[in-house]
């Protein structure tokens, strides 16, 4: 399969306690995207990279979120300290040229 | 910023029959309309986008429509299937240098066999 992966697909936690998580883009892709999307809701954008460069941030993007893409490929998206309101399914996409955004199948965080 | 709305949020239509969702934005900027749907468990796939140097765009039986005078973009399906039954949503991005997608709210179409 050469689509966007994530990992992990779930994810429970306690209150208070850090997570992260991984999504690996189409090969070659040099934009990444990652959205928040919490129930019955369209996808919310919270950040985007060009190659390894983190170009936008969206006022979602607490202090308490931060992404990274090293090498331009790969991307995490940690949060620290999460809470119950960060229960959501995150998800990352990947472009060539910024138009036509493909969707991983997300990483679905429940915080109790 | 961007808004966009969407309508219907549910949309229920018998097998064969057209099904047509709607989508309004607000900001003239905005030039790159795609629409995904999404399935349970899955990511939002993208189905079909249009450009604003663009009127009409048709691929087998999707087809969308835009209307930048009254900034207000549609997806028409025509022959709905069982399997086309999920959650279809529109965006809206300005093509500037980031491309983020502002969507709408979701409508959840139904085909009944």
């Amino acid at each position: 399969d050469t689509g966007v992966s994530q990992d992990p697909r779930h994810k429970i936690t306690k209150r208070g306690q850090n997570v992260t998580f991984r999504c690996d883009p189409i090969s070659e892709h040099n934009r990444l995207y990652w959205y928040r999307q919490t129930l019955g809701q369209g996808p919310e954008f919270l950040t985007y990279f060009q190659n390894e460069a983190q170009l936008e941030k969206s006022r979602l993007l607490s202090d308490r979120f931060s992404a990274e893409r090293p090498k331009g490929s790969f991307s995490t998206l940690e949060i620290q300290r999460t809470e119950q309101g960060d229960s959501a399914m995150y998800l990352c996409a990947s472009s060539p040229t910024g138009d036509e955004q493909y969707f991983g199948p997300g990483t679905r965080l429940t915080v109790t | 910023g961007e808004n966009v709305e969407q309508h219907p949020s549910t949309l229920s239509v018998q097998e064969g029959d057209s099904a047509v969702i709607k989508c309004t934005y607000s900001d003239s900027a905005s030039n790159y309309f795609p629409w995904y749907k999404q399935e349970l468990g899955k990511g939002p796939q993208l189905i079909i986008d249009i450009r604003s140097n663009v009127g009409e765009k048709k691929d087998q039986r999707i087809a969308v429509t835009l209307n930048k005078t009254a900034k207000h973009f549609s997806l028409h399906i025509t022959e709905t299937q069982p399997e086309d039954s999920a959650v279809y949503f529109c965006a809206a991005s300005e093509v500037d240098s980031s491309y983020k997608l502002i969507f709408g709210s979701g409508t959840r179409l139904l085909v009944r066999p």
